[in-house]
């Protein structure tokens, strides 16, 4: 199963783009990439997933280079709502979150 | 709206108790799972389900046991609590065995005293 990468912590201003980058360099084939948000007292949400290229819906945009051995989250023009714990998962069937990207958007 | 409801938001036990923690799912999902939150260890998975009376380990089941007699019930059991079972837990499910994406529940904080 893909292991993931991610960056423990960043801090954002409102309004920024925010780039997030996974590496997972054993992904699979037939894995997808998949990331969640998961805010304080909650449980995590599902944001975007993807295979290659770029994905992109209301909440974020997912690039994923030819090789596929890494990904970038992209939140555009954060805003304090967006400080939240966020996981990367390279594989469909990872069901190991890790502990995730806290990011932090300040005003 | 798919919807994932557990039992008890918040739970007080005492070491030495059988603990029960319920989950529920309304979209006839196949899979189903628990998970513990810790600070600074991430979600980690402790069983998972794939079908009706079917059952898998995850990473740290010592201590726990599932029951799933129905496709929307899921339930971990704390045989015996201990202390070091203190912590948040969350249920999840999720369609057939594609990439599908997981649907959490609002999760048991449960401590053990």
């Amino acid at each position: 199963l893909a292991k993931t990468t991610q960056p423990i912590s960043m801090d954002s201003y409102e309004g920024q783009e925010v780039n997030i980058t996974c590496s997972h360099n054993n992904i699979a084939t037939n894995d997808y990439i998949t990331w969640y948000q998961q805010f304080p007292s909650q449980g995590p949400r599902f944001i975007i997933q993807g295979y290659k290229t770029k994905v992109t819906n209301e909440v974020a945009s997912l690039f994923i280079p030819a090789d596929r051995k890494s990904s970038t989250l992209s939140l555009p023009r954060v805003s304090l709502s967006d400080t939240a714990v966020y996981y990367c998962l390279g594989s469909a069937r990872q069901l190991t979150f890790g502990s995730g990207t806290q990011l932090t958007v300040l005003p | 709206d798919v919807k994932v409801t557990q039992s008890s938001r918040y739970l007080v036990k005492r070491t030495g108790e059988k603990v029960f923690l319920e989950c529920v799912q309304d979209m006839d999902h196949e899979n189903m799972f628990w998970y513990r939150q810790d600070p600074g260890l991430g979600l980690r998975l402790i069983y998972f389900s794939y079908d009706v009376k079917m059952k898998e380990k995850g990473d740290i089941p010592e201590g726990y046991s599932v029951s799933r007699e129905k496709k929307e019930r899921f339930s971990l059991i704390l045989e015996s609590a201990s202390t070091n079972q203190t912590s948040m837990y969350l249920c999840a499910s999720s369609f057939g065995t594609g990439p599908y994406e997981q649907y959490f529940g609002p999760g048991t904080r449960l401590t053990v005293t």
